[in-house]
């Protein structure tokens, strides 16, 4: 039972690089979700993805790309990696439910990049 | 936009009652009110949700007023364990989901 997984764990960068982290979920929920957190603070919505094919900008996407390849997966992309993008970045995914929506999320165990 | 206020930190000793109380002044007629928590390290894990009056599970009770502009999470007598960040949230919409700054929940011996 893996639930959102996510790749790579840790990874260094310097400034200008490019990468892209990867997330997958096996619930078969239709939204996805990336959020940063910085050291000591909350977490903050960079995109999300409320269904395959659908992408959308949440409180902190400059400098961030994302793609819903699939129901399963949803990657982030950063095409000119920024000293200010270390940080810890969660992928989460959750199923609406008709009607109401209840907000229950699932996270992955983060990934750990820093940029040098 | 519902966004929410909660204390930034709370310490308790072991084996208290712990209520850590969320503001939500604009919530919205459909919008449920759900609680994480987050050890260091980890993604945050779901604890509660609720729509109104008292919900309770094995790990804690919600306690949502009339109003609905606030909640009150309860935590029955913590231990060290239950050290962590405490995040309430409520979403702006079907799939819109911002997190606040959380309270950070310290548990003496």
């Amino acid at each position: 039972n893996a639930g959102v997984t996510q790749t790579p764990k840790f990874q260094v960068l310097k400034t200008g690089q490019s990468m892209t982290l990867q997330c997958a979920q096996d619930m078969n929920h239709n939204s996805m979700y990336w959020y940063r957190q910085d050291p000591g603070m909350g977490l903050r919505l960079i995109y999300y993805s409320a269904s395959e094919g659908t992408t959308d900008k949440g409180e902190v996407p400059n400098g961030y790309n994302v793609s819903r390849l699939n129901k399963r997966e949803f990657s982030l992309r950063l095409e000119s990696a920024a000293p200010s993008q270390t940080s810890v970045y969660f992928c989460a995914s959750s199923e609406v439910e008709t009607g109401a929506y209840t907000g229950e999320l699932f996270f992955g165990e983060g990934s750990r990049l820093t940029v040098l | 936009l519902a966004k929410t206020t909660q204390p930034i930190s709370m310490d308790s000793y072991e084996g208290q009652e712990v209520n850590i109380t969320c503001s939500h002044n604009n919530i919205a007629t459909n919008d449920y009110i759900t609680w994480y928590q987050q050890f260091p390290s980890q993604g945050p894990r779901f604890i509660i949700q609720g729509y109104k009056t008292k919900v309770t599970n094995e790990v804690a009770s919600l306690f949502i007023p009339a109003d609905r502009k606030s909640s009150t999470l309860s935590l029955p007598r913590v231990s060290l364990s239950d050290t962590a960040v405490y995040y309430c949230l409520v979403p702006t919409g079907a799939n819109n989901l911002f997190f606040g700054t959380g309270t950070r929940l310290t548990v003496i011996p």
